[in-house]
């Protein structure tokens, strides 16, 4: 059964960091490229960043401005989203998402992981 | 960035109705050289995360139910459940997976008339 678990999520003043993981399992990691995807409170879905299978790969929308770095460890079947300078505007959950069989649409999904940008 | 948009943002079925929802790209997500449409779409529940009903437009995820259908390309894409159940109730969105931006439409709020 894939599994995605993420973690690290929380409540985080303005202009800080966090460090969200995801923890994968039931499938072979390194076959596969991983994605990043949030929503905000009562809003749509956003998607954020993709790295590719090895890891020397990554993409990331706009918007992000170079403040979040997307990586992964194939030895421990996980990958991160390092988050820089957050803003009330970063307040979301934060999906972990494994792209499909054939292809790169996102076929599984974890729960996500709440963060709040908050004084 | 392709820019995905979908309408209506919002519409009520009764129940045994037919759902219609359209996705629109700004470009075209069709690639000639295997002939497939990137698109797909998700149904995402209140509390819960996204769910995959259908990818290349029109291939069904197994498991969803028959009722769930896709249709379209190149820009117009459309999402059509027959025979509304109450469980259908949901958001759903597509997105497009050609460029390595995956974006998402806006979503489509769907209830019960």
């Amino acid at each position: 059964e894939v599994k995605l678990v993420e973690s690290g999520g929380g409540l985080v003043q303005p202009g800080g960091s966090l460090t969200l993981s995801c923890a994968a399992s039931g499938f072979i990691f390194t076959n596969y490229h991983m994605n990043w995807v949030r929503q905000a409170p009562g809003k749509g879905l956003e998607w954020l960043s993709c790295i590719r299978r090895d890891g020397t790969t990554t993409f990331y929308i706009d918007s992000l401005e170079g403040r979040f770095t997307v990586s992964r460890d194939n030895a421990r079947n996980s990958i991160f989203l390092q988050m820089n300078s957050l803003t009330a505007g970063d307040t979301a959950v934060y999906y972990c998402v494994r792209e499909g069989d054939t292809g790169s649409y996102s076929r599984y999904w974890g729960q996500g992981a709440l963060v709040t940008v908050s004084s | 960035d392709v820019v995905m948009t979908q309408s209506p943002d919002s519409l009520a079925v009764s129940l045994g109705e037919t759902a219609t929802i359209s996705c629109k790209s700004s470009q075209s997500v069709f690639f000639h050289s295997n002939n497939r449409d990137y698109l797909a779409w998700y149904q995402q529940k209140p509390g819960q995360p996204p769910k995959l009903l259908i990818y290349w437009a029109s291939t069904r995820q197994y498991g969803v139910p028959d009722r769930f259908s896709g249709s379209g390309s190149g820009t117009d894409f459309t999402l059509t459940i027959s025979s509304l159940q109450a469980e259908d109730v949901a958001i759903y969105y597509c997105q497009q997976y050609y460029t390595t931006l995956y974006t998402f439409g806006q979503g489509t709020r769907l209830e019960i008339k």
